[in-house]
């Protein structure tokens, strides 16, 4: 299986303020076929089901703020909020769909400081 | 609008089964691929399997602590998705979601809570 691995677990940061949030896959994640990264970040406010920010490792979901934004390629992928807003509160997952099973991120909580 | 539409969770006692269901309206269901994720309270994600479209062969996949277990299911005919949980143990305790699965999981049904005690 691969491993999904998130850091930091916690993050608290100022209104206004960058957040950045990284994931590192056990196995490379790129398609070379396709030239795509099996990717996807979500959000999850407390008693809500997970929302889909990126897919692709880079490509915004339909509706999401471009405050929002997902880099990198291989093993090394970062989600970046540029300004964070009071709704930003959550906790963000990674996914790795490359196979199954398709394993998640153990999670970063974000928190305003 | 894509909406999945679970059924209520339940009480279950340890070794008994419990089938859940997710029914899509506004996507053509037939062509979708889902999957079920569930979460134990205040811990994380844990992805528990999918089935294909039947046209894609309509094959499943299960992670393995619910691997031999746990079934998913499928009925086009009724737009439904189903998670028939047996065996069932005090750890299998959490609330349980069904997803389109893509590229990444779009569409989320609102979720199931399933307790197993005593």
């Amino acid at each position: 299986d691969i491993v999904m691995t998130q850091s930091p677990v916690s993050l608290a940061v100022s209104l206004g303020e960058r957040a950045t949030i990284n994931c590192t896959s056990s196995q490379i994640l790129f398609y070379s076929s396709n030239n795509k990264n099996y990717l996807a970040w979500y959000q999850q406010k407390a008693g809500r089901p997970p929302k889909l920010l990126i897919y692709w490792a880079s490509a915004r979901d339909s509706g999401v703020p471009d405050r929002f934004s997902g880099s990198g390629s291989g093993t090394d992928f970062t989600l970046t909020i540029s300004s964070l807003q009071a709704e930003d509160v959550a906790v963000y997952y990674c996914q790795q769909y490359y196979n199954t099973p398709r394993t998640f991120g153990q999670g970063t909580k974000v928190e305003i400081k | 609008e894509v909406q999945l539409v679970q059924s209520e969770g339940g009480l279950v006692k340890p070794g008994g089964s419990l089938r859940l269901s997710c029914a899509g309206s506004g996507m053509t269901f037939n062509n979708a691929w889902m999957s079920w994720v569930r979460q134990a309270p205040g811990r994380g994600l844990e992805w528990l399997g999918r089935i294909k479209s039947k046209t894609a062969g309509g094959t499943t996949d299960y992670g393995a602590p619910v691997k031999d277990r746990f079934i998913i299911l499928r009925d086009d005919s009724k737009e439904t998705v189903y998670l028939q949980m047996n065996s069932l143990k005090p750890e299998d305790s959490a609330v349980y979601y069904c997803n389109t699965d893509s590229s990444g999981s779009r569409y989320w049904g609102q979720g199931a809570l399933v307790t197993v005690s005593s």
